[in-house]
């Protein structure tokens, strides 16, 4: 069965750091990408990172200089790590596979429950 | 602020044929990159529904349809039913943001 777990969230002050973890089962990761998108509370989705083969890796301009996505292939583990935590930052955030076909690629499944991260003073 | 636009929420009576909009540009749906379309229930995490335009993952019933044209995407739920209440979110790949991108959400309400 296919799982993803995300862990790592909490409270943290603004100006801080957490590193979110994502233990995947069910699939190896360094067969495909992984990505991590957060919704704020009451707001829609936001993509945040993505992680590719060879560990190319890309953010939104948001989180860009501030968050870093890496992964552990030998535990299957995807890591964000979230630095200078902004008050805009406070969100769940999940974790989710990158799906393909052939040359097609681009969409998210499955996804993980979430973990929230409040940035609060 | 996304750069993918949906209607805020849509509704019908259980039985009906309800379509979302997703408008983006030519940066991003225009540019010909792929449309996916999700659910999320409340409380939960969002589940993929259509992945490259029109296709459904294996699981996912044949009421849910989609289809992109020009710069715009649309899914539509015929025979609407109670567990079709969700937010509902289209998403694609934005040139310009070198990323991906997801549009502003619907809320789909059964009457």
């Amino acid at each position: 069965e296919v799982q993803l777990v995300e862990s790592g969230g909490g409270l943290i002050q603004p100006g801080g750091s957490l590193r979110l973890s994502c233990a995947v089962s069910g699939f190896t990761i360094s067969d495909t990408y992984m990505t991590w998108v957060r919704q704020a509370p009451g707001k829609g989705l936001e993509w945040v990172s993505v992680i590719y083969s060879g560990d190319t890796s890309y953010y939104a301009d948001s989180v860009k200089g501030r968050f870093t996505i890496s992964r552990d292939n030998s535990k299957n583990l995807v890591f964000l790590q979230m630095n200078s935590l902004r008050a805009e930052d406070t969100a769940v955030y999940f974790c989710a596979r990158g799906g393909f076909s052939g040359s097609k690629l681009g969409w998210f499944d499955p996804w993980g429950q979430g973990t929230l991260v409040t940035v609060s003073a | 602020q996304s750069v993918l636009t949906q209607p805020p929420s849509v509704s019908g009576a259980p039985g009906q044929r309800v379509t979302i909009s997703c408008t983006g540009s030519g940066l991003n749906i225009g540019a010909g990159f792929d449309v996916q379309w999700y659910r999320q229930l409340p409380g939960a995490a969002p589940q993929l529904l259509i992945y490259t335009n029109s296709n459904r993952p294996s699981g996912v019933p044949d009421r849910f349809s989609a289809s992109k044209s020009g710069t715009s995407a649309s899914l539509a739920i015929t025979g609407l039913q109670a567990e079709d209440e969700a937010d509902y979110y289209c998403q694609s790949y934005d040139s310009s943001l070198s990323g991906y991108v997801f549009g502003t959400g619907t809320k789909v309400t059964v009457l």
